[in-house]
């Protein structure tokens, strides 16, 4: 079964940089989320957007935004980058099945490992 | 709001022994909990999840949880412990927000499993 793709898998940046990073979601999923996670920590939403609108914002940097296109795949731009950006970061899809959101499953890429030096 | 605790950041456990990893949550709502587990250098690979249809969930190689709402815990537990099921195990409780969903993780709990 197709699952969620991310890239690139691993990315190096110098301080102050840019950085993109792309998710495809699960064939027919309509929600896209975005997760941070530091080493040693515990993943932390950052964002997520459902039929291509932003849906919730969480601890996301002014510094960062992102967005969903019409076939849905989402990209994460990170600017003036930081060393503690450095982190794994995880785009999640769901597809929106039922009325209520809460029991939808949502179902995680691989990651894009950011290094920032 | 809702949160989850891990208790246990590390647990270690024989072959063949008995894994139990603890959840504890706080939520205003019924809750909906998910346990994902993260091997080495992986994303994060979802195990089982409950959505209130039944209180003892059967999830993917062997692993199963109950809801106990008495207790407010979930915790997560299998039988018999192999060498591959060594990997990072995360709590998580589905916090809906104006129509849509995220996940609040716990810290997490490392596995390892030795001979």
């Amino acid at each position: 079964a197709a699952g969620v793709i991310q890239s690139p898998r691993h990315l190096i940046k110098e301080k102050r940089e840019t950085a993109t990073l792309k998710c495809y979601p699960i064939p027919r999923h309509d929600t896209v989320y975005w997760y941070q996670q530091g080493p040693g920590q515990d993943p932390q939403f950052l964002i997520s957007f459902y039929e291509k609108m932003q849906s919730d914002k969480g601890s996301i940097p002014d510094r960062f935004s992102a967005q969903q296109f019409s076939d849905y795949h989402s990209e994460l731009n990170m600017s003036s980058l930081e060393l503690g950006d450095s982190a794994l970061y995880f785009c999640a899809s769901s597809s929106q099945t039922s009325g209520w959101a809460s029991t939808d499953t949502q179902y995680f890429g691989p990651g894009t490992r950011l290094t920032v030096l | 709001a809702q949160s989850v605790t891990q208790l246990g950041s590390h647990v270690s456990v024989s072959e063949g022994a008995l894994v139990l990893l603890r959840c504890n949550y706080s939520s205003s709502v019924p809750p909906y909990l998910f346990w994902y587990v993260q091997y080495p250098n992986q994303g994060l690979q979802l195990l089982l999840k409950y959505t209130s249809a039944a209180t003892l969930v059967k999830g993917i190689n062997g692993f199963e949880a109950e809801f106990k709402k008495s207790e407010t815990s979930f915790h997560l537990t299998k039988p018999s412990a192999h060498m591959s099921d060594a990997a990072e195990y995360f709590c998580a409780v589905s916090m809906f927000s104006g129509g849509y969903n995220k996940l609040i993780f716990g810290a997490g709990t490392r596995l390892a499993v030795h001979p």
